[in-house]
């Protein structure tokens, strides 16, 4: 049964520190994309990728935020200082892109990042 | 800018009722309208749709998207208390896929 995963399912951290999530897309997908989720902002697109290479990471605060795919199966965010405003729910999500499958998005099951 | 809306923001309903879930759409470079659940965990895949007037079903679920005026009705019927969730309308752009979702629908149903 192929699936997402993520790590850490948890992270709690103090302000200032680096954060790094760490996502395994299913085998075969093509596309990657992280999501953040909050309360007041619903789901928020950061970046993704199609074939490891960066597309857009327009929703991303540069100067903090980085995403990269060193290969295939594995999908890193970081965040260097975090701060409390990126306490959030981060999600990895795959798939195929559109033509090569239905363009539906498997999520991973996110990091919950509480920063203090 | 691309845009995906959804109505209502939250809806409380008891068991057996039907309900509409609506999601309107402005974005360049259609592809397709995806509809997920999310219960307390990760958004789980529902729907495509990709033509206009053909409504997909799963049990009690339905949708139909209409492309001409740029929405996506999403309906529950015989409500249970386990369809409460968030439920979210994704549109996606061609290409890469990228995808923009809207706010979601928050489904309570009481017993």
């Amino acid at each position: 049964d192929a699936r997402v995963t993520q790590t850490p399912r948890h992270k709690v951290t103090e302000m200032g520190q680096e954060v790094t999530m760490r996502c395994q897309p299913i085998l075969g997908h093509n596309t990657v994309f992280w999501y953040r989720q909050t309360m007041m902002q619903g789901l928020e697109l950061l970046a993704y990728f199609r074939n490891r290479a960066p597309l857009d990471d327009s929703g991303m605060p540069k100067d903090r935020f980085s995403a990269e795919m060193p290969d295939a199966t594995l999908a890193t965010l970081k965040i260097q200082p975090s701060e409390p405003r990126d306490s959030a729910v981060y999600f990895c999500a795959s798939g195929l892109i559109p033509g090569q499958g239905r363009g539906e998005q498997y999520f991973g099951p996110g990091t919950r990042l509480t920063v203090t | 800018e691309d845009k995906v809306v959804q109505s209502p923001l939250s809806l409380v309903v008891h068991e057996g009722d039907t309900v509409t879930l609506n999601c309107s759409y402005e974005v360049t470079n259609f592809r397709s309208l995806l509809w997920y659940k999310q219960e307390k965990k990760a958004p789980t895949f529902l729907f495509m749709l990709t033509s206009s007037g053909i409504e997909k079903k799963s049990g009690r679920l339905s949708s139909i998207l209409d492309k001409k005026e740029l929405f996506s009705i999403l309906n529950i019927t015989a409500t249970q208390t386990g369809d409460s969730a968030i439920y979210l309308c994704a549109v996606v752009m061609g290409g890469a896929g990228k995808s923009t979702f809207g706010d979601g629908t928050t489904l309570t149903v009481k017993p």
